[in-house]
């Protein structure tokens, strides 16, 4: 039962240049998203969030849309960084009820 | 250091034992929850504590119980271990009585059932 889904696995990119890392998801109730990041031996830690009633929310190098039509969010990372590189989980706030994860390489 | 401690770090069951995993937060947050995540997937909700009760659960079976305690901190206990349960368990408290949850993970206890 994959309500909320990342379709990539991994996903490797230049320094500097922009990440794209996508959500999709199936039930249209929400009233949240979040986006988490995790590195090896830790926790996940919180990245950003966006409201089903924005389609943009952007907090420095870190930027997610929301489609509701298409019941798509990306999260956009420029310019990316090494240090960017970690696992990103797509969470859907109302049951908290997370995606696979993308991994993220940002090679120098 | 998110000031959400576990214990331990990682332990080795054989099935059909059980497992008690510890969580405790330096904020003393009054909401804990606990997360497993299975290799290549993303953590998955067992259940929630606000004061001391449950106070929501994901689709875990009755041999995943917890307990939290009035100095916040917080136990999984997991009994009759199966080999399916080999994961890594997450405790997170939580911010935003309003809005988005804001979750503080701890860095986990990775269990392996053999």
């Amino acid at each position: 039962d994959q309500q909320v889904k990342q379709n990539s696995p991994s996903l490797s990119v230049q320094e500097g240049r922009i990440s794209i890392l996508n959500c999709d998801y199936t039930n249209s109730m929400f009233d949240y998203f979040l986006w988490y990041k995790k590195y090896p031996a830790e926790g996940p830690t919180f990245l950003i969030s966006i409201s089903s009633i924005k389609d943009k929310n952007e907090d420095g190098r870190f930027t997610v849309f929301l489609n509701k039509s298409a019941k798509h969010l990306s999260l956009h990372i420029v310019p990316s960084q090494p240090g960017d590189s970690a696992v990103y989980f797509c969470v859907r706030n109302n049951d908290m009820r997370f995606g696979a994860g993308t991994r993220l390489t940002v090679k120098p | 250091e998110t000031g959400v401690t576990q214990s331990p770090t990682h332990l080795i069951k054989t099935r059909g034992q059980q497992v008690t995993l510890r969580c405790s937060s330096q904020s003393g947050h009054n909401t804990v929850s606990w997360y497993q995540q299975a290799l290549g997937q993303g953590p998955q909700f067992i259940f929630q504590y606000y004061r001391e009760e449950e106070n929501g659960r994901g689709n875990f079976p009755p041999r995943f119980s917890g307990l939290q305690f009035p100095n916040y901190s917080s136990e999984l206990n997991v009994n009759a271990l199966e080999l399916d349960d080999s994961a890594l368990y997450l405790c997170a408290t939580q911010t935003g009585s309003y809005g988005a949850n804001v979750l503080t993970f701890g860095a986990g206890s990775r269990l392996t059932v053999l």
